[in-house]
This record gives C-alpha cells, sequence and structure tokens, in this order.
C-alpha cells in the first residue's frame, strides 16, 4: 500500500531559527497537503499544492511539490513559540478513493530549553 | 462560516459493545470522511461518504460502518469493539471528492477497556 516517509521524527526548536522537515513516497500523488496539530485538537491545514514543482508560501510558511510528485517539504522562517506542535505531511490520489489522505507518521516540534 | 463539529468529544467502552459517533460537516461542505488516529501515529482513512453513499474504503473490517445523511452530517458505526479500537477518531469534510482539501473536527477519543 502507499506508505509516506517523513522526516526527522522530532526536532527541537529555538525562537528564531528555522526549520526544514519533509515526506517522501514510493507513489505518486496529484495532491499534497501539509497540516499542524496541538494537543486534544484535530488536524488543521497550513497548505496546499496542486502542481509537481509549486512552491508555495503562507506566512511563515513555505512548502513545495517535488518535481517528482513523490516528495514534498516544509519549512518555517524564524520560529516562535506556538509553532510548537505536530506537523503531517499528507498525500491526496485522485484516482483512488476520491480524496483518502494518506498521511506520514509526523514531525513533532518542541522548544529547546 | 461553521467548522466541523464532533460529538462526544471523549468515550470509554467496553470490549464487544457498539459504539455510534456524529459528526456535522463544514458548511458549504458535501463529503465527509472519517479517519482513525491511534496514539503517536498519523491519521487513517476509514471511508468516505459523499451523497449519502460510501465512496471509497480504506483498510478496515466491515464491523466499521457509517452513515450520511441529507444535510451531509454523518455517523461512524463500530460494532463488537476490540481494544485495538481504542484511538482518536476525525472527521473531516470537503466539497466534493476530488483535489479538495479536507477539513478535520476536534476527534472523539474512544477508550475501549
Amino acid at each position: 500500500g502507499q506508505q509516506l516517509n517523513q522526516s526527522p521524527q522530532s526536532m527541537f526548536i529555538q525562537e528564531g531559527e528555522d526549520v526544514s522537515m519533509n515526506c517522501t513516497s514510493s507513489s505518486i500523488f496529484n495532491t499534497w497537503l501539509w497540516y499542524k496539530q496541538d494537543p486534544g485538537e484535530g488536524p488543521v491545514l497550513l497548505i496546499a499544492l496542486y502542481k509537481a514543482g509549486e512552491l508555495t508560501s503562507n506566512g511563515r510558511l513555505t512548502a513545495q511539490f517535488g518535481i517528482t510528485r513523490k516528495d514534498s517539504f516544509l519549512n518555517i522562517s524564524a520560529s516562535i513559540p506556538s509553532d510548537v506542535g505536530i506537523y503531517f505531511c499528507a498525500g491526496q490520489d485522485a484516482m483512488e478513493y476520491g480524496n483518502k489522505l494518506v498521511f506520514g507518521a509526523g514531525t513533532i516540534l518542541r522548544v529547546k530549553s | 462560516e461553521t467548522g466541523v463539529t464532533q460529538s462526544p468529544t471523549h468515550l470509554i467502552k467496553t470490549r464487544g459493545q457498539q459504539v455510534t459517533l456524529r459528526c456535522s460537516s463544514q458548511s458549504g461542505h458535501n463529503t465527509v470522511s472519517w479517519y482513525q488516529q491511534a496514539l503517536g501515529q498519523g491519521p487513517q482513512f476509514i471511508f468516505q461518504y459523499y451523497r449519502e453513499e460510501e465512496n471509497g474504503r480504506g483498510n478496515f473490517p466491515p464491523r466499521f460502518s457509517g452513515l450520511q445523511f441529507p444535510n451531509y452530517s454523518s455517523e461512524l458505526n463500530v460494532n463488537a469493539l476490540e481494544l485495538d479500537d481504542s484511538a482518536l477518531y476525525l472527521c473531516a469534510s470537503s466539497y466534493g471528492t476530488v483535489n479538495s482539501p479536507l477539513h478535520f473536527g476536534n476527534g472523539t477519543r474512544l477508550t475501549v477497556t
């Protein structure tokens, strides 16, 4: 079945640092999405990417849809304490089961003490 | 604009019992998907409903079933509960079934003892 490998599994951030995480797949996806999940809440959509090569920004967040359609990355610039949480990548294959999303295992962002 | 709402927020059941979880989709959305999120993992697709019919199913046994109503709200039913069914159950809504980002509710935390 389809699998997404998300890395790193976890990382520590210090306020002001830039953060980068990525996702790779064994399958091609037509859409890549990035979500953030805080404790006790559902995932919140950050960025949606619809075309191979597309680079999209949402404030301090930038994400890219890889040319091969098998990978995506998310960058967070100048991190702030509220960036802490779990970030998930998700691939969406419009040819299979409508809007079915395949999720990575998540990247946990923690504050460096 | 009303977001996705789920009820109840928490539930404790005994092995072998049956459970019904409820979801109201975001206004303007006509498609509902259900996901299971085990602790420390990404959400896994259970099934999707569009126009009151199942429109795709993940790798879950038949004791997981659902309904969608004319107002686009939905129910997830699980029969013969097992300990491994303990998880966060997420409902997501979208408009249509192709290239439409999913918006998630905050989930129902089900504990099976």
